[in-house]
């Protein structure tokens, strides 16, 4: 389940494994998601979107999974690097409301 | 610039003192949002901007905070009477309309003292 605080869930792997984040979103009718990366001191950096109309979709040694039924996204990393390392977390939209965060997962790599 | 730019990087004020943080969207989008992150917490929702609909301002945590976005462009976010719980980073993002990618600035470190 998820943390608050600074008790983020965190995912530790060794450089070369493949990673699994997920997300439990909140809002049936949301309908635009987006996972971003953000590294201690920076803003959050987008990495893959995909629209409720898709169940999935594949960037570059990433893919995101919606699963609409439970409410669920995850993000997978191919052969995490070091430079991963970051919190990652996913965002929603529904109708006419504002960009929506879940509380983040913080990924450690190992090298 | 080819992003958001947020001013200043970091602001320390004394307690009861106002501050203005400002930012400049990427030119030609149309949302604009403020949230704040505090230490290893998620982003917290303030305020969001559409075009020239009436901003969302559910996000905005009390009455000392406010924020207005001039000509569609740079916003400027208004902290009032600031308090030590107001310390933590404000992140702007803007995005070309409202379900398209959102890009995020550097963030403001605010500390009150």
């Amino acid at each position: 389940g998820e943390s608050v605080g600074l008790h983020l869930p965190t995912l530790s792997v060794q450089e070369g494994d493949n990673s699994i984040i997920n997300c439990a979103y909140s809002n049936s009718a949301s309908d635009y998601f987006i996972w971003y990366k953000q590294e201690s001191g920076k803003g959050p950096q987008f990495i893959i979107d995909i629209r409720s109309n898709m169940d999935k979709r594949q960037g570059q040694r990433v893919t995101v999974l919606l699963n609409k039924t439970v409410k669920h996204l995850s993000l997978q990393i191919a052969a995490t690097q070091p430079g991963d390392s970051a919190v990652y977390f996913c965002a929603e939209i529904s109708g006419y409301s504002t960009l929506t965060f879940g509380k983040g997962t913080m990924l450690l790599v190992s090298p | 610039g080819a992003g958001v730019s947020q001013s200043p990087s970091n602001k320390v004020t004394e307690k009861g003192k106002d501050v203005e943080l400002r930012c400049d969207p990427i030119s030609g989008h149309t949302a604009l949002y403020w949230y704040r992150q505090s230490l290893g917490q998620g982003l917290e929702f303030l305020i969001y901007f559409q075009g020239n609909s009436a901003p969302d301002k559910s996000g905005l945590p009390s009455d000392r905070f406010s924020a207005e976005r001039t000509g569609g462009s740079v916003s400027t976010l208004t902290i009032q009477r600031t308090q030590q719980e107001d310390s933590a980073v404000y992140l702007c993002a803007s995005s070309l309309k409202r379900n398209t990618e959102a890009f995020f600035g550097q963030g403001t470190r605010l500390t009150v003292v």
